[in-house]
């Protein structure tokens, strides 16, 4: 079966210090990977989402940026944080084709406080 | 611009006492519309897929329907167990990578 882990689970940065958060999926190939913020009130907003090795759309520019290096790793950084990064940081999966591809499967999050 | 809004933001029920939760979308051409439930602290987890104006899908308590400019999730007898946020969303023919979510109905059960 698959899973997806992510972390940490709490986070917090001072500002202008640097973020890295990981997130690897176990149990498919070549999967959709996501990267999602919640902010408190907000809905959740998509900010970065991958089809393959190395590829990479961004939907919200920031000073947030995205990799994928493996298949089935994502991860999202920062160089310096703002105090407008804090927020619930969500990695998301999903498989291609009709029918797959909206259908995700979240982590447990990471709530990232920036003070 | 793709929206959707939920409403209402939070609703409290008894136990057994059936509701219906309510999502409008305006989307340039509607690829499909999703349910997800969330736990507190945790990530969404999806529930259901309506790709056509009368569709219905069913699990459980829970039924959702779809017509041209909204959804229903409609909860019957509800369970203290029901109790989470309720998030819609909506993807388009021309961003089927992108779901647009709306802000969440946050459903408490009492027993």
């Amino acid at each position: 079966s698959q899973t997806i882990h992510q972390w940490p689970a709490t986070l917090v940065q001072p500002v202008g210090s640097p973020l890295s958060l990981e997130c690897t999926v176990e149990g498919t190939s070549n999967p959709n990977l996501y990267w999602y913020r919640q902010a408190a009130g907000r809905g959740l907003q998509l900010l970065f989402y991958s089809v393959g090795i190395g590829q990479i759309s961004s939907e919200v520019p920031q000073n947030l940026s995205a990799s994928r290096p493996q298949d089935r790793q994502f991860i999202l950084s920062s160089k310096k944080l703002l105090l407008s990064d804090s927020g619930f940081y969500l990695c998301a999966w999903s498989l291609d084709g009709q029918g797959y591809r909206e259908k995700l499967f979240f982590g447990s999050g990471t709530q990232l406080s920036v003070l | 611009e793709d929206q959707v809004t939920q409403s209402p933001e939070a609703l409290r029920l008894q136990e057994g006492e059936s509701s219906s939760l309510n999502c409008s979308y305006t989307v340039s051409g509607l690829r499909g519309l999703f349910w997800y439930r969330q736990d507190p602290g945790k990530g969404p987890e999806f529930l259901f897929t309506l790709y056509s104006a009368g569709e219905e899908k069913e699990k459980e308590r829970l039924k959702a329907t779809l017509t041209k400019k909204e959804s229903f999730l409609h909860i019957t007898a509800p369970k203290p167990e029901d109790s989470a946020t309720y998030l819609c969303a909506v993807s388009s023919w021309g961003a089927t990578n992108k779901l647009i979510f709306g802000t969440g109905t946050l459903l408490a059960v009492q027993p």
